[in-house]
C-alpha cells in the first residue's frame, strides 16, 4: 500500500481554470504538507497542516487554498490558474510530535497550465 | 532562517567510482540534516538523515553522509556507484524547534556514465 497517494499524477489544463489535487496518507501521521517543485527542481514548502489545524502558510497566493477534512487527507485546490503554477505539487507526511521524524512524500503531481 | 547550498548542480562519474555530493547550510540555530534522492518522474525518498550523536550516518543504497559542524557541512558519499544511482539528490534541514518542515538546496544531479 502507498503510503502517501495523491492524484491525479499528471494534470493538464487551461489558463484561468480552477483545480483541485487530492492527498491521503496511510500512516497515522498528525502532520500534512504540500511542497511545490519548479521546473529548476527546486523545492519549497507551501503549507503544513498538523492534525487539521493551518500551521505553515509560506506567502502562497491565495488562489491556493488547502484544505483538511481529517487528518489522513490534505486537498490543494487552484483557483483562476496561471502559466507560472505549472509545476510538480508534492503532498507529504509526518508524525511532527516526534521531533526529527522522517517528512514521506507522495509521488507527485505534474500540473501543466497551457 | 535556514538556508542550503549545494555547491555542484551537475555531477558526472564513472560505474563504480566513488562520488561525493557536497552541501553546506546556514543556521542561527541547531539543526536537523537529510538527504532525499529523486528518482525521474518519482517522488522523493529519504536516503539517510542526522539528527544527534555520531557524525558518520549511514543509509540506504550505501549511502553515507559526515555531519562537520565546524564547516556547516553534510557530504554525501558513496564508495563505488551504479547506473541505478543516476537521479536528482536534496540535501535539507529542519529546525530542530518549532514546526517541522524542510528548508531544500537546489538539487545535484547525479549521472552515472557506463
Amino acid at each position: 500500500d502507498t503510503a502517501v497517494s495523491q492524484t491525479p499524477k499528471y494534470l493538464v489544463t487551461q489558463m484561468g481554470n480552477d483545480k483541485s489535487i487530492k492527498c491521503e496518507q496511510n500512516l497515522g501521521h498528525d502532520t500534512m504538507y504540500w511542497y511545490k517543485q519548479d521546473s529548476k527542481k527546486f523545492l519549497k514548502i507551501m503549507f503544513s497542516y498538523n492534525n487539521k489545524e493551518l500551521i505553515i502558510n509560506e506567502t502562497v497566493p491565495n488562489r491556493f487554498s488547502p484544505k483538511s477534512p481529517d487528518k489522513a487527507h490534505l486537498n490543494l485546490h487552484i483557483n483562476s490558474l496561471e502559466l507560472g503554477d505549472s509545476a510538480v505539487y508534492f503532498c507529504a507526511s509526518s508524525q511532527a510530535s516526534v521531533s526529527g521524524n522522517t517528512i514521506y512524500f507522495g509521488e507527485g503531481s505534474w500540473l501543466t497550465v497551457v | 532562517a535556514q538556508s542550503v547550498t549545494q555547491l555542484d548542480s551537475q555531477v558526472p562519474v564513472f560505474e563504480e567510482a566513488p562520488v561525493e555530493l557536497r552541501c553546506n547550510y546556514s543556521s542561527s540555530v541547531s539543526v536537523y540534516l537529510f538527504w532525499y534522492v529523486q528518482y525521474p518522474n518519482q517522488g522523493l525518498q529519504l536516503l539517510l538523515k542526522y539528527l544527534s550523536g555520531s557524525t558518520l550516518v549511514k543509509g540506504i543504497n550505501g549511502f553515507e553522509a559526515e555531519f562537520n559542524k565546524s564547516q556547516t557541512s553534510f557530504h554525501l558519499r558513496k564508495p563505488s556507484v551504479h547506473i541505478s544511482d543516476t537521479a536528482e539528490y536534496f540535501c535539507a534541514v529542519s529546525d530542530v524547534q518549532g514546526a517541522q518542515k524542510l528548508v531544500f538546496g537546489q538539487g545535484t544531479r547525479l549521472t552515472i556514465n557506463p
